[in-house]
């Protein structure tokens, strides 16, 4: 069965850092484009980060980009996003979707990120 | 950037039809993938390209695209289609994913 799985999420103080992984299992991994996209509670989709295959094409949203890292390692079929000076509007959840037809395919359940003092 | 446009609900009675839709300049231009998301629940690809259905997404959901509008059509709904449903395309003026704010289908 394809999945991914994220991990990584908690409460964190304004300005800390955290690092989310995905785990992706069921696909070869290294042949896709993977994804971060948030939700903050009762609100829409916000696409934030793609990474492709090889990690030679990465885009970022422009609420993250210079504060937000994603990466991966095709080795462990690993997804990760290290974020940095966080803000209280970071607080949502973040889902790990693997790209396809410039869209998103598969998706996990989602980890929480909660900013607060 | 590229902004997409999705009434905040839309109510149907079972059995009846509906029809979600998504707004955009020249929308037509672009491939439009819609996503349904239960309470709780991740979001669900049901159409990519306009008009084409993953595998395990039932035949009554479809979808077009023309000009300015691309919609979602829901045939014989059912209780279990109540969700959010949301529209995205690829902006490829921005190197950006871009979504709709996305449609509460209520089934009365």
């Amino acid at each position: 069965e394809e999945q991914v799985v994220e991990s990584g999420g908690g409460l964190v103080q304004p300005g800390g850092s955290l690092r989310l992984s995905c785990r992706a299992s069921g696909f070869i991994f290294d042949t896709y484009e993977m994804n971060w996209v948030r939700q903050a509670p009762g609100k829409g989709l916000e696409w934030i980060a793609s990474i492709s295959d090889r990690r030679s094409i990465i885009l970022y949203a422009d609420s993250v980009k210079g504060r937000f890292t994603i990466s991966r390692d095709n080795a462990k079929n690993s997804l990760y996003l290290q974020m940095n000076s966080l803000r209280f509007e970071d607080t949502t959840v973040y889902y790990c979707a693997r790209g396809r037809y410039r869209g998103f395919d598969l998706w996990g359940r989602g980890t929480l990120v909660t900013v607060s003092s | 950037s590229y902004v997409l446009t999705q009434p905040p609900s839309v109510s149907v009675a079972p059995g009846e039809t509906a029809r979600l839709t998504c707004g955009g300049n020249d929308i037509v231009t672009k491939n439009v993938h819609w996503y349904q998301q239960k309470p709780g629940q991740a979001p669900l690809m049901v159409i990519f390209y306009d008009k084409d259905r993953p595998s395990g997404i039932p035949e009554r959901f479809s979808g077009s695209n023309s000009g300015n509008m691309a919609t979602l059509t829901i045939s014989r709904v059912e209780a279990g289609d109540e969700a959010d449903y949301f529209c995205q395309v690829w902006d490829d003026s921005s190197d950006h994913y871009v979504f709709g704010i996305g449609t509460k289908l209520t089934v009365l």
